[in-house]
């Protein structure tokens, strides 16, 4: 079964701190991952997306990782502001059909 | 413009009410999808809409019916509906399909509906 595993489950930093946010996946054949950003009843807000070929991605403080022999992937955000709590989700889709498998999400909360 | 726009933004309906909830884009996106998403869980999927045709139903019960006028606008009908259909509502679009490399795909910001 095609599934996508994200941890930790929540996590509580200090504003101005980094962080790393873990995704193992087991779809397969796989073309690509992305990292969405959803704040509390909004809709995922796109931050990286990335292709089996692609080993990292950067945008702004964000940079996502893909190891694809592994199957992992890593979201580090630098310099962590309030703003930055939200619900952080790995989804990643096959080469076929229209299916995004989605992880459950990492709960991150940013405090001063 | 890289938006998807859903109305409304919240919706409150009785179990014997019709409703409908909206989504629109304008980035000639010929894939658009409807998710239900139930707190703290990710979202699932319930209809894919390919160039304007129906192509995937999650066996999703027949009191939610989608429809795609047109390549911008995607619709979900809504009647007699339970109080644990209450959720929020995502609409998605993408072009060509979630599947091809670095297709980007957009969310609106959902519908949040309540089911009394």
């Amino acid at each position: 079964k095609n599934q996508v595993e994200q941890s930790p489950q929540s996590l509580i930093i200090l504003e101005g701190k980094n962080c790393t946010l873990q995704c193992n996946y087991t779809v397969s054949p796989f073309s690509n991952l992305r990292w969405y950003k959803q704040d509390t009843g909004r809709g995922p807000v796109s931050l990286t997306i990335m292709t089996f070929s692609e080993n990292t991605k950067s945008n702004g403080r964000y940079t996502a990782t893909l190891d694809a022999d592994t199957k992992q992937s890593s979201l580090h955000i630098t310099a962590s502001q309030l703003s930055d709590s939200a619900s952080y989700i790995c989804v990643v889709s096959a080469p076929y059909g229209n299916k995004l498998v989605f992880g459950a999400g990492t709960i991150l909360r940013v405090k001063s | 413009d890289t938006e998807v726009t859903q109305t409304p933004k919240h919706l409150v309906m009785g179990m014997t009410n019709k409703k409908s909830l909206k989504c629109e884009q304008h980035m000639g996106h010929r894939a658009m999808y409807w998710y239900k998403q139930k707190a703290k869980k990710p979202p699932e999927l319930m209809f894919v809409y390919s160039y304007e045709k129906l192509s995937i139903n999650e066996s999703v019960p027949s009191r939610f019916s989608p429809e795609c006028p047109n390549s911008s606008l995607l619709n979900l009908h809504l009647h007699a509906l339970q109080p644990e259909d209450s959720a929020l509502y995502l609409c998605a679009s993408s072009s060509p399909g979630m599947g091809q490399k670095n297709t980007e795909a957009f969310f609106g910001q959902g519908t949040r509906l309540t089911v009394v």
